[in-house]
């Protein structure tokens, strides 16, 4: 079975730039997952789909974060624009129904940004 | 809002079982435990979870006193290849009761 695919694996890209991750959970997974982890913390959640609908965005930085997930399958995560402090890595993952803590949720290996 | 208190580290040396605890006073009722493990460049990876007493896989085992209070991750036998951070999780008991990642464990297993 294949796992939750990103790309790209690394990007650096100066401040005020924007910049796009995407990521492609398993298969038949209808609950997506992007966090972002910060070096020496655990990751953070940012946004939570179920399908292509938002189920929780509350820690979503709105004013330059934006997500999305047409068609319920692929999705977008885009930093427009970038601050230093985005600096981390951006974590995509999947689970299979409905994202309750009982759920398995599978990872992909993340894309790590650095803003300069 | 539930939360999580594991050590921030803990070594250990080949061949012995580590137990790395985890606190989580505020656990709600319905709530599961799950542990993930991480390594250096990757997602983090499910190990185990639990709901009460004791889960046991073929990678660990899970102790979870009646009171749900707290838990403990129990690796038998550690090899090089564990050294990793081990987060424990329960949901944060808000709206959609996500998972919260604390710092985590990092466990340092040597020769």
């Amino acid at each position: 079975e294949a796992g939750v695919a990103q790309s790209p694996r690394y990007k650096i890209i100066e401040k005020r730039q924007s910049v796009a991750f995407w990521c492609n959970p398993i298969s038949g997974h209808a609950t997506l997952y992007w966090y972002q982890q910060i070096l020496g913390q655990g990751p953070k959640l940012l946004i939570q789909f179920q399908n292509n609908g938002v189920v929780d965005d509350s820690q979503l930085p709105k004013d330059r974060f934006s997500a999305e997930r047409l068609k319920g399958v692929d999705s977008t995560l885009k930093i427009q624009p970038a601050k230093l402090e985005d600096s981390a890595v951006y974590l995509c993952a999947s689970s299979i129904t409905s994202g309750g803590t009982q759920e398995t949720q599978y990872f992909g290996p993340g894309t790590r940004l650095l803003v300069l | 809002l539930a939360k999580t208190t594991q050590p921030i580290s803990m070594d250990s040396y080949e061949g012995q079982e580590v137990n790395i605890t985890c606190s989580h006073n505020n656990i709600a009722t319905n709530d599961y435990i799950t542990w993930y493990q991480q390594f250096p460049s990757q997602g983090p990876r499910f190990i185990i979870q639990g709901y009460k007493t004791k889960v046991t896989n073929e990678v660990a085992s899970l102790f979870i006193p009646a009171d749900r209070k707290s838990s403990t991750l129990s690796l038998p036998r550690v090899s090089l290849s564990d050294t990793a951070v081990y987060y424990c999780l329960v949901g944060d008991g808000g709206a959609t009761n996500k998972l919260i990642f604390g710092t985590g464990t990092l466990l340092a297993v040597q020769p």
